[in-house]
């Protein structure tokens, strides 16, 4: 079965600061991985996916996210936060083949200081 | 209009009431889901809709009934719920061979 862990409950950075936020997998195969943002009281948003091709995918708001095949990861990146980032973060992964159903992580609250 | 429209945005039901959500996508989607989101748990899935065919049911009490009648409606009735289903309820479609899920802004309902 397949599973996704995001170590991180939370994680508090300054404004203006770099972000990495991890994402590991488990999946017999390589998945088709995502990464979704919830504001409070909000659905989740895309921020972007990873289907084949470039390990690198950029996505909206300036995030981007790496794909590594050895280490199972899927971790999200942003060279600098700004305040709105605030939110919870969601690593899901979706099988290749069949009917799509997503698996999602436990999510990643980012605080972000002034 | 955004893609995923889910209604109403809050409520508020008794124990013993009868109540439904809706959800409407305009994305020409054929899957369509519902989740549960509770305060410090996981996303759960409860109910996935193929082509407005039940192909997932996560074992999910039978207080909660979810209805599909076409591809772009999706319903979830509620009936004698309990104080611990309070929680946000979203709504989510993708395309049958598709890859990414689009979600509606989910229904806050408590119970009392």
């Amino acid at each position: 079965a397949q599973s996704v862990t995001q170590p991180d409950i939370h994680i508090t950075v300054s404004e203006g600061a770099s972000l990495e936020l991890r994402c590991n997998y488990s999946y017999g195969a390589t998945p088709y991985l995502f990464w979704y943002v919830q504001s409070p009281g909000q659905g989740l948003q895309l921020l972007l996916k990873y289907f084949s091709g470039d390990t690198l995918v950029q996505g909206i708001k300036g995030f981007e996210a790496e794909f590594k095949r050895s280490q199972s990861s899927f971790n999200l990146r942003k060279p600098s936060v700004h305040w709105s980032d605030a939110a919870e973060y969601f690593c899901a992964v979706g099988p290749r083949g069949g009917s799509y159903i997503p698996t999602f992580g436990r999510g990643t609250s980012l605080i972000v200081h002034p | 209009e955004t893609g995923v429209t889910q209604t109403p945005r809050h409520l508020v039901m008794g124990m013993t009431n009868k109540k439904s959500l809706k959800c409407e996508q305009h994305l020409g989607h054929n899957a369509m889901y519902w989740y549960k989101q509770s305060a410090k748990k996981p996303l759960e899935l409860m109910f996935v809709y193929s082509l407005e065919e039940r192909v997932e049911n996560n074992s999910v009490p039978s207080r909660f009934s979810p209805e599909c009648p076409n591809s772009s409606h999706l319903f979830l009735h509620l009936h004698t719920l309990q104080p611990e289903d309070s929680a946000l309820y979203l709504c989510a479609s993708s395309q049958e061979e598709g890859r990414e899920a689009f979600f509606g802004q989910g229904t806050r309902l408590t119970v009392v």
